[in-house]
């Protein structure tokens, strides 16, 4: 089993709808969460992050986690073209440094 | 600099010769990563400086890779006797804090490596 674990897509959405993607985790002590952008060709750029469970939104992105199910997860609302990109979910645990990555989602938001 | 900046940009070399890839952190940040990252897949942790000193090597591959950041600003990355399988984007990230787990980490743009 993979630490960080990502449906690798592509996920297909319409411009305009809701992009809901999703990612586990399999170490318990994991303390932080992090969404990064990647364009093709690009560096990881970050989205999101977030530490505690519930619900954090920015802008048109929402994160959600819930640490009992181990699970993270990033909603991307009114998808624009400019949103298809690889998503990557990323971990980090409390008394380190270094991020668990997954394989990142592909996402491809048609006009 | 206004980023983390990496050179080269792209490298191209041959089987089992020695190459050095620079990374310089944005000003002020304590603590830099190196990462690589193979085509299709996530970003792999390879080492993480705390200052001058390096804090976790654990994701080193093997006694051909090695990092130094002498003075606590510029890291290099070397390797030596390159293989094919060490093709890859090596990616520098940095952070202000001196570690921990809510440290936001910047990363900059890649060197692209290709071993013939």
């Amino acid at each position: 089993q993979k630490e960080v674990e990502q449906n690798s897509g592509p996920l297909s959405v319409p411009e305009g709808a809701i992009a809901s993607l999703n990612c586990t985790y399999s170490d318990r002590v994991s303390q932080s969460f992090f969404w990064y952008r990647q364009y093709s060709g690009k560096s990881p750029e970050l989205i999101m992050s977030i530490y505690s469970n519930g619900d954090k939104e920015d802008g048109r992105f929402t994160a959600q986690l819930n640490k009992a199910s181990q699970y993270v997860s990033l909603l991307i609302r009114d998808s624009q073209p400019s949103d298809s990109a690889t998503y990557l979910c990323a971990v980090n645990r409390a008394a380190g440094n270094k991020l668990t990555f997954g394989g990142g989602t592909r996402v491809l938001v048609k006009p | 600099g206004a980023g983390v900046s990496q050179t080269p940009s792209n490298k191209v070399t041959e089987k089992g010769k020695y190459v050095e890839l620079r990374c310089d952190p944005i000003s002020g940040h304590t603590a830099l990563y190196w990462y690589r990252q193979s085509l299709g897949q996530g970003p792999e942790f390879l080492i993480y400086f705390q200052g001058t000193g390096a804090a976790d090597d654990s994701g080193l591959p093997n006694d051909r890779f090695f990092a130094v950041r002498p003075e606590g600003s510029v890291s290099t990355l070397k390797i030596q006797r390159t293989e094919r399988g060490d093709s890859a984007v090596y990616l520098c990230a940095s952070s202000r804090l001196a570690g921990g787990s809510t440290d936001t980490q910047y990363f900059g743009p890649g060197t692209r490596l290709t071993v013939l």
